[in-house]
């Protein structure tokens, strides 16, 4: 069964630029989340989309934007990059209201 | 501070022992779930348990939930190296259902052969 892609799986960049991380929801899945976790933490809700509109917002950070675009991939654009981003970002997409979520294997940016 | 908060933070057994994890939540909630992680990989969900439901089986695990406690248990039976990852809990953010979570700091697991 399809699963949620995300990519790049792996990333590194300098202090202050810039990077978007990628995901792919299950086919048929309306709503799409972002999580992000830092070394040896829980996993932290930055944002979510239902249907290509915000549905909320968690504490990402204002140097972070994110959008969910027509065939409902999503994108997440940090700008600014500090040391502290250096983290695992997570996709995951659920359908409709269903509670279970289906993560994917994360994108792991390393900021040096 | 965290909604969800889990003991232990690790746990070694042997192979075939059960594993307990427990989990500690401060505000009232509609659902509690566990999801698995293998390190660095992304995580898997495991169980579901309402907030009208006590406890909950799937294969060897079973799920319990303490609603006047804020509390829920994650028991896994005849544990197997496979089983070694870190669990958590997840609770919804805010009121009513919903897939935004705030997670637990997990309960690391191994199961040694």
């Amino acid at each position: 069964a399809a699963g949620v892609i995300q990519s790049p799986r792996h990333l590194i960049k300098e202090k202050r630029e810039t990077a978007t991380l990628k995901c792919y929801p299950i086919p048929r899945h309306d709503t799409v989340y972002w999580y992000q976790q830092g070394p040896g933490q829980d996993p932290q809700f930055l944002i979510s989309f239902y249907e290509k509109m915000q549905s909320d917002k968690g504490s990402i950070p204002d140097r972070f934007s994110a959008q969910q675009f027509s065939d409902y991939h999503s994108e997440l654009n940090m700008s600014s990059l500090e040391l502290g981003d250096s983290a695992l970002y997570f996709c995951a997409s659920s359908l409709g209201g269903a509670l279970e979520l289906f993560f994917g294997e994360g994108s792991r940016l390393t900021v040096l | 501070s965290q909604q969800g908060e889990e003991d232990p933070q690790a746990l070694s057994i042997q192979e075939g022992e059960n594993a307990t994890m427990n989990c500690s939540y401060k505000t009232s909630i509609n659902n509690l779930q566990w999801y698995r992680q293998n390190s660095g990989r992304g995580l898997v969900h495991l169980i579901l348990i309402r907030s009208n439901e006590r406890e909950k089986h799937s294969g060897r695990l079973r799920v319990t939930l303490d609603t006047s406690k804020k509390s829920s248990s994650l028991l896994i039976t005849a544990s197997r190296a496979a089983d070694t990852a870190s669990y958590f809990c997840a609770t919804p953010r805010g009121s009513g259902n919903t897939g935004k979570l705030i997670f637990g700091q997990g309960t690391t697991l191994q199961v040694k052969p």
